[in-house]
């Protein structure tokens, strides 16, 4: 039990573009989601709590308008890199809360972007 | 939060016990110690957590000190799929994981 996906595992796209990831949770509900972003050899640092329902609360230094949260519902959070950089390639990792067990956080796979 | 300190960087023998140190000399009376560790390219897996008694599961122990200013991790034998990055994290329940730089672990064949 306890698994959260990512789609897609690894995305390519141009500079400009807009790109979105989603995090699910496949059987259990999470009111609460987090994102993460790693840059090569450095550790997971958080950028975002996304709460379901309302509006994500994010880390000093992380631009909202750039890094779009939404968690519309108890399974389902989408993070999406508006007008992507080449300096925004990096691993995207969710995690989530189960309402069960709140002590607990399920991360998920991630999410290899690559801007060129 | 409190912060921790690792070791960048540790050797074991394949088959042997890995033991991974943690500091957290500013540990307050409510803050867990969690372990995660990273495989290359794929996202953290929880190990074990604890308050102050010593934990144990199907993938290791934790050992904290008395005064909980420190910690040990215990993978009992180390194989070489357990090569990864180990995380130690403080915590209070219902906050956020912070992640420090963690240890990066290599077993050796």
């Amino acid at each position: 039990g306890a698994v959260v996906s990512q789609h897609p595992s690894w995305v390519i796209c141009k500079s400009g573009t807009s790109v979105k990831i989603e995090c699910r949770s496949l059987d259990f509900q999470a009111t609460t989601m987090f994102w993460y972003r790693q840059f090569p050899k450095q550790s997971l640092m958080l950028m975002a709590t996304s709460n379901e329902g309302s509006k994500a609360t994010y880390e000093q230094g992380v631009e909202k308008d750039k890094f779009l949260i939404n968690h519309a519902s108890l399974t389902l959070s989408t993070l999406t890199v508006t007008s992507a950089h080449p300096e925004d390639s990096s691993f995207y990792i969710c995690s989530a809360r189960d309402l069960r067990t709140p002590d607990e956080q399920y991360f998920g796979p991630g999410t290899r972007l690559t801007v060129t | 939060d409190a912060k921790t300190t690792q070791p960048t960087s540790m050797d074991c023998a394949e088959g042997r016990a890995a033991n991974l140190p943690c500091n957290h000399s500013t540990i307050s009376g409510n803050e867990y110690v969690y372990w995660y560790r990273q495989i290359h390219s794929q996202g953290p897996q929880y190990i074990i957590h604890g308050l102050k008694n010593n934990e144990t599961n199907e993938m290791a122990s934790l050992i904290i000190t008395e005064d909980r200013k420190s910690s040990t991790l215990i993978l009992p034998h180390a194989t070489l799929r357990d090569t990864a990055v180990y995380y130690c994290i403080v915590r209070a329940l219902g906050n956020q994981f912070y992640f420090g730089t963690g240890t990066s672990l290599t077993v050796i064949p």
